[in-house]
């Protein structure tokens, strides 16, 4: 079956601490990997993605994340976290045919001055 | 580029009135999307999945009767809540899917029904 795990619900954080937000996921096929993060009552906003390639991958806002196919994961990782970072990051997987989305249940990021 | 827009934003309604959220593409044609809803403090559920020019495949639980899902065009797709209810209170989002592997989403459509 295909899933997405996030097993963080809350992760608190103070500025400028690293930050690590987990994910693993379970795909029948090549999985395309995404992390996207959202504000409340915002929409989302994509931070970095996965399709191929070298497995640590620089998104925006100084993110990053690496792919490990033999544990199925693609941790979310920031060396300093800023207080403008709180807020829900959500990991999802796709395939290579237009197939939808599968989402993780998210994590909230809280960021302590 | 890949720009998607939702209109509204927000709306508000009475309860058992019909209410329809547009979904674009601004700067690119697809003929893939999906519609997506999320409740408060939880992630996002792929409602439907529309090709142009097709019916809808709706995931199971969904009512098709009750979320109708018109995508006349490469840039238009609209998603009609008729006969909302407090329950379908919920931020619908939009996503087109520009490249085979890749989704772009609109900023979401928070209905409330009271």
């Amino acid at each position: 079956a295909q899933s997405v795990t996030q097993p963080d619900i809350h992760i608190t954080v103070s500025e400028g601490a690293s930050l690590e937000l987990r994910c693993n996921y379970s795909y029948g096929a090549t999985p395309y990997l995404f992390w996207y993060v959202q504000s409340p009552g915002q929409g989302l906003q994509l931070l970095l993605k996965y399709f191929s390639g070298d497995t640590l991958v620089q998104g925006i806002k100084g993110f990053e994340a690496e792919f490990k196919r033999s544990q199925s994961s693609f941790n979310l990782r920031k060396p300093s976290v800023h207080w403008s970072d709180a807020a829900e990051y959500f990991c999802a997987v796709g395939g290579n045919n237009f197939n939808k989305f599968y989402f993780g249940s998210g994590t909230k990021l809280n960021v302590k001055p | 580029g890949a720009v998607v827009s939702q209109h509204p934003s927000w709306v508000i309604c009475k309860s058992g009135t019909s209410v329809k959220i547009e979904c674009r593409s601004l700067d690119f044609q697809a003929t893939t999307m999906f519609w997506y809803r999320q409740f408060p403090k939880q992630s996002l559920m792929l409602m439907a999945t529309s090709n142009e020019g097709s019916k809808a495949t709706y995931e199971q639980g969904v009512e098709k009767d009750k979320f109708l899902i018109n995508h006349a065009s490469l840039t238009l797709s609209t998603l009609t809540v008729t006969s909302a209810h407090p329950e379908d209170s919920s931020f619908y989002i939009c996503s087109y899917a520009l490249q085979s592997n890749e989704q772009f989403f609109g900023p979401g459509t928070r209905l409330t029904v009271l």
